[in-house]
Order: C-alpha cells, then sequence, then structure tokens
C-alpha cells in the first residue's frame, strides 16, 4: 500500500476485555515498531520486529500486552485485561532494509484506544 | 534518566515569519536526531534527520541545527504557513540501538 495502515482508528473498550490492534506495514518494509502514545506525551517505544528474528519486547509494559507479526507483514498487538491506564494512541512503524537505526520510520494514523 | 526534551510546550508564529524549536537531549551517547511533524488525528510524519558529524542540514523550507557541546537541537521553518501548524517532536537514538526516543512535542501555531 501507499503507507502503513493500521485498524480500527478508534476502539472504545470496557476494563478488562480484551483488544488486538492491527498494522499493515509498508509493503517491502521488514522492520516494525509499536509505539505508545499518552495524551499530550511523546511516543514511548513498545516492541520492535525484524524479519524472522527474535522480537525485542523490551518496552512492554506488563505481561498483558503481547504482539506478533505473522508472515513477516501484518502485525496485531494484543492488550489483554485492559486497565484505564492502556488508553492511549497506539502507533504502528515501518521501515525499509534491516531495521538499521537510520533507517527512516514511517508511521501509521494510530489506534486510538478508550479503556472504559 | 536520561532523555529528549523540548524547552517550549507551545509556539505561536505569525504567518511568514520563521519559527525555531528547540530541542535538549542529555545522553551524549545519541548520535542521531530526528524530527517528526504530527497533525491532529494522524501519525508522526519524517521532516529531517542528522547524524552527529554534522552540525548543520538543510531540507525545504526546514534547517536542523545541532549543538553537541551543549546537547542542543534545533528546528529551524522559513516562512512559516498555516499548515506547518502541528506538534513537532524530536527524537534520537544510541549509537547502538533502533529505538527511538522522543521527546515531549511543542505544538506550533501558526495566526493568520
Amino acid at each position: 500500500g501507499a503507507g502503513v495502515s493500521q485498524s480500527p482508528s478508534n476502539k472504545v473498550t470496557e476494563k478488562g476485555k480484551d483488544v488486538e490492534l492491527r498494522c499493515d506495514p509498508i509493503s517491502g518494509h521488514t522492520a516494525l515498531y509499536w509505539y505508545r502514545q499518552s495524551l499530550g506525551q511523546g511516543l514511548e517505544f513498545l516492541i520492535y520486529f525484524q524479519g524472522n528474528s527474535a522480537p525485542d519486547k523490551s518496552g512492554l509494559p506488563s505481561d498483558r500486552f503481547s504482539a506478533e507479526r505473522t508472515g513477516g507483514s501484518v502485525s496485531t498487538l494484543t492488550i489483554q485485561r485492559t486497565q484505564q491506564e492502556d488508553s492511549a494512541v497506539y502507533l504502528c512503524a515501518s521501515s525499509l532494509t534491516r531495521g538499521a537505526r537510520t533507517d527512516t520510520q514511517y508511521f501509521g494514523p494510530g489506534t486510538r484506544l478508550t479503556v472504559l | 534518566g536520561e532523555s529528549v526534551g523540548l524547552h517550549l510546550p507551545t509556539l505561536s508564529v505569525q504567518e511568514g515569519d520563521n519559527s525555531i524549536i528547540n530541542c535538549a537531549y542529555s545522553n551524549s551517547a545519541s548520535d542521531y536526531f530526528i524530527w517528526y511533524k504530527q497533525e491532529s488525528g494522524k501519525g508522526p510524519q519524517f521532516i529531517i534527520d542528522i547524524r552527529s558529524n554534522m552540525d548543520k542540514r538543510q531540507g525545504q523550507r526546514v534547517t536542523v541545527l545541532l549543538n553537541k557541546t551543549v546537547k542542543h537541537l534545533s528546528l529551524q521553518i522559513a516562512a512559516t504557513q498555516p499548515g506547518d501548524s502541528a506538534v513537532y517532536f524530536c527524537a534520537e537514538n544510541l549509537s547502538n540501538d533502533y529505538k527511538l526516543s522522543f521527546g515531549a512535542g511543542t505544538t506550533v501555531t501558526v495566526r493568520a
């Protein structure tokens, strides 16, 4: 596609429910990142995928958060037993080559998650 | 902890004037810096980047300046336009890392 796409654009859920957020990276991009942006804040790194390598999960805030990337393309971020503090915009980014740190990361529009 | 931060959370600029957005970083190991622009309801959009072996880099209407001595980064926007209204983030990463660390952002409002 032309850019990174994410779905849904908005998600409202009740506390304790599980949610799945989807990211479609730019075709051909091998590196994929998830970030979280709380209201009025900068972006917080969550997880990084590069090709078939084991993902870097060092930014996940708790074991309720997990992510997978199937076939080296689409990624799903899952939050189990959602809490109100999980409310944020979840942003996905992808980059072209081997995830070299100077590869430009292109961001999707984000999913706004609201936990009631 | 060490982090990237912006000096001012908001900046109001008259259309046609030049804008300067500042960013301070504290990690001396940071050697790659990026400026992103985020419009309401959209993801961050890459503007310009700079490596630590440079002190200035120019793009279309934008210039990034890096002062490693005082750990300061700035973004200059020439002839600011209404479409420049957005939140601007500086981001950095370390020489052995790929994760970006973002500042809190500066909201730029362009007055007609």
